[in-house]
């Protein structure tokens, strides 16, 4: 699976859109991009997911470049419940039973009043 | 629905003691994975049944760490003697093995392991 990079932290002022890029120049035509956020002490938590369309869904919209090799997820109007690591992470959709993720350390979003 | 369940929340051991965690998935759901989070990253794979069987245990440290998923269903992670660097959030995740959904995985809340 490709890997991606994003930046270690960012804070955004609560009712703001928060924009948290994640770069993955080595992605293949076959994967897509997924998104997670864990909120503290909480186990990770689906987002949004998108191969080469833009995805909007009540949680977020996700942004891929026409390149797919950056994406955007959007998180409309932030609120302080959005405090929570954000993972981007690259992978295909399996046929099989290989379904597996391979989180990196993500963005440490943190909503601030 | 009902979520991922794990038991329990938190567990303190000494090392070389032996641990128990359980995992009770979304029903339905035929694919389960566990997962082991070391305090600042993120949560590594360690294993991944379909129903009953196991898909991937290459990341499983299996002189010590061992799971089971009897009757496709509820699965348990056993590490045996735990070692200091064990301590960590152990996830368990599952998903649907077929359809639209099939790729999203719901986690548990995770079981915080701290070994002394």
């Amino acid at each position: 699976d490709a890997k991606t990079t994003q930046p270690t932290s960012m804070d955004c002022a609560e009712g703001r859109a928060a924009n948290l890029p994640c770069n993955h120049s080595t992605i293949s035509g076959n994967e897509y991009v997924y998104w997670y956020r864990q909120i503290h002490s909480q186990g990770p938590q689906y987002i949004i997911h998108g191969l080469k369309n833009n995805e909007t869904n009540e949680m977020a919209s996700l942004i891929i470049t026409e390149d797919r090799k950056s994406s955007t997820l959007i998180l409309p109007h932030a609120t302080l419940r959005d405090t929570a690591v954000y993972y981007c992470i690259v992978r295909a959709i399996s046929s099989g039973s290989a379904r597996q993720l391979t989180f990196g350390s993500g963005t440490q979003l943190t909503v601030l009043p | 629905e009902a979520g991922v369940a794990q038991s329990p929340r938190y567990k303190i051991i000494e090392k070389r003691q032996s641990v128990a965690f359980w995992c009770n998935p979304i029903s339905g759901h035929a694919t389960l994975y566990w997962y082991q989070q070391i305090l600042g990253q993120g949560p590594k794979l360690l294993i991944q049944f379909q129903n009953n069987g196991v898909v991937d245990d290459s990341q499983l440290p299996k002189d010590r760490f061992s799971a089971e998923r009897l009757k496709g269903v509820d699965s348990t992670l056993k590490i045996q003697p735990a070692k200091l660097e064990d301590s960590a959030v152990y996830l368990c995740a599952s998903s649907a093995a077929v359809g639209v959904r099939a790729d999203t995985q719901y986690f548990g809340p995770g079981t915080r392991l701290t070994v002394l």
